[in-house]
């Protein structure tokens, strides 16, 4: 079975300091998806950034870059500038497929120091 | 494009009563699907449609039931609401191919207390 792991549930960065939030995932495919997602307060899932696993090249959105590492299944957003909005859950997730098979890790939340 | 609407926001029930949790996507996609939302469990599947006329269960459909009433509107009913069913529940959407069949976007959620 495909797990996710978020090994650090709890992480805090300074204003306008860089940030890195680790996802493991567990899978025998060789063809699938990675996402990273944020939840504020509001409890809204907002889709940051992802990755598909046959492009070597890292996906990036604005200030939001993955470290994806195919051999090593690992998963890392990295957060430059953080800004005080940045603060929320986020969740790791996979998919290898269209249907009901798309996991999430536990999560990490991120605080964000003025 | 309003993307995925959820309503309501927010819903008091109490124990055995009825509700209809409403979900619609302007998005053309093909799949809607049904989470909750549990303290510590994150999210859970409860059910699915891949298309237009079906619907499969998910992780833990019991006590609930859905309708995939056109491509872009997708219900879920609690037909006697528990105290377990206590949760936020998101209703989420993806597209057909590629990157955005496999990615899920997801409404603002409904807050749903049982009593």
């Amino acid at each position: 079975a495909q797990t996710v792991t978020q090994s650090q549930p709890e992480m805090s960065v300074q204003e306008a300091e860089t940030v890195t939030l680790s996802c493991t995932y567990d899978t025998s495919e060789s063809d699938y998806y990675l996402f990273w997602y944020k939840q504020p307060p509001s409890r809204q899932m907002i889709l940051v950034i992802r990755q598909e696993a046959y492009k070597q090249q890292n996906a990036t959105e604005n200030r939001f870059s993955v470290n994806f590492q195919k051999a090593a299944k690992s998963f890392s957003l990295k957060i430059s500038d953080s800004q005080l909005g940045d603060a929320a859950m986020y969740f790791c997730a996979y998919t290898y497929n269209y249907g009901q098979n798309f996991v999430f890790g536990p999560g990490t939340r991120l605080s964000v120091l003025p | 494009n309003a993307g995925v609407t959820q309503t309501p926001k927010f819903q008091v029930l109490k124990t055995g009563q009825s509700m209809t949790l409403q979900c619609a996507q302007d998005m053309n996609h093909n799949s809607m699907y049904w989470y909750r939302q549990d303290p510590g469990m994150g999210l859970r599947l409860i059910y699915y449609s891949a298309s237009e006329g079906t619907t499969d269960k998910g992780e833990v459909p019991n006590g609930y039931n859905v309708s995939r009433l056109n491509k872009r509107e997708f219900s879920l009913r609690l037909e006697s609401a528990a105290p377990s069913q206590t949760s936020v529940y998101f209703c989420a959407s993806s597209g057909t191919l590629g990157l955005a069949g496999a990615s899920r976007y997801f409404g603002p959620g409904t807050r749903l207390l049982v009593l």
